[in-house]
C-alpha cells in the first residue's frame, strides 16, 4: 500500500547508455514531479504533469525526457547518459493547487 | 539561484534539548513548507505554513514566518535520536505550477 513508488531503487549503468526510472502513485493525485538530488543534497525540480500534462520544465538537458501515461504514472527516460547525471532521483506527487507533496524512495543513479 | 538558504548546515545536539533551524528565501510566497529526510530515503512533509500565517504548531513541532524579513523557522522540542536527519525548508510562489524551491539543508543529529 506504498503511496509513491519508484523502481528501480538502485541503478548502474555506463556512460551512453540509455535508462529509464518508473513512478507510480495511489493517491489519487493530479500532479506528479521529478526532483534530482545530488550529492551536496541539494534538491531540484525537474518536471511537472498535472493530470498528463508537462506544467513544469526547468532547465534540463533534452537527453530527459518525462512521459505520462496517465494521471497516476510519471515516467523518465534519460538518453546518452553522462557521469554528471549520477544522483538520486525523486519522484513525488500533490492534490491539484500544491499544498504538501508526497515524495518516493528514490532511484540512486550512478554513471561509471 | 533561486535556493533558498538554511542554517545552520549542521546541528549536533543531545536528547531532550530543542533543535532550531532557520531558513531564508528570496521570493514571495504563497506558503512555506518543512520536510525530513531520513538518510536514503525520500522526504516527509512535516508541515505548512501559509503567507498570511506567523506561527504554526505540530506536536513537537513549532514554525515561524516572518514574511517582511522572508525567512522561517522550525524548533523541534525534547529532541530524541529518531529526530536525526536532514530539515529542509521549501517555498511555494503559487500561481499555475505551484512549484516547490528547496533550501539547502540542515543536518541534525541528536546525540542519544
Amino acid at each position: 500500500d506504498t503511496a509513491v513508488s519508484q523502481t528501480p531503487k538502485y541503478l548502474v549503468t555506463q556512460m551512453g547508455n540509455d535508462k529509464s526510472i518508473k513512478c507510480e502513485q495511489n493517491l489519487g493525485h493530479d500532479t506528479m514531479y521529478w526532483y534530482k538530488q545530488d550529492s551536496k543534497k541539494f534538491l531540484k525540480i525537474m518536471f511537472s504533469y498535472n493530470n498528463k500534462e508537462l506544467i513544469i520544465n526547468e532547465t534540463v538537458p533534452n537527453r530527459f525526457s518525462p512521459k505520462s501515461p496517465d494521471k497516476a504514472h510519471l515516467n523518465l527516460h534519460i538518453n546518452s547518459l553522462e557521469l554528471g547525471d549520477s544522483a538520486v532521483y525523486f519522484c513525488a506527487s500533490s492534490r491539484r493547487g500544491g499544498g504538501e507533496q508526497y515524495f518516493g524512495p528514490g532511484t540512486r543513479l550512478t554513471v561509471t | 539561484s533561486q535556493q533558498g538558504e538554511e542554517d545552520p548546515q549542521a546541528l549536533s545536539i543531545q536528547e531532550g534539548e530543542n533543535a532550531t533551524m532557520n531558513c531564508s528565501y528570496k521570493t514571495s510566497i504563497n506558503n512555506l513548507q518543512w520536510y525530513r529526510q531520513n538518510s536514503g530515503r525520500g522526504l516527509v512533509h512535516l508541515i505548512l505554513i501559509r503567507s498570511n500565517e506567523r506561527e504554526k504548531h505540530s506536536g513537537r513541532l513549532r514554525v515561524t514566518l516572518d514574511t517582511s524579513k522572508k525567512s522561517s523557522s522550525l524548533l523541534i522540542t525534547a529532541s530524541r535520536a529518531a529526530d536525526t536527519a536532514s530539515y529542509f525548508c521549501a517555498t511555494d510562489a503559487g500561481g499555475a505550477t505551484n512549484k516547490l524551491i528547496f533550501g539547502t539543508g540542515t543536518l541534525l543529529a541528536v546525540q542519544p
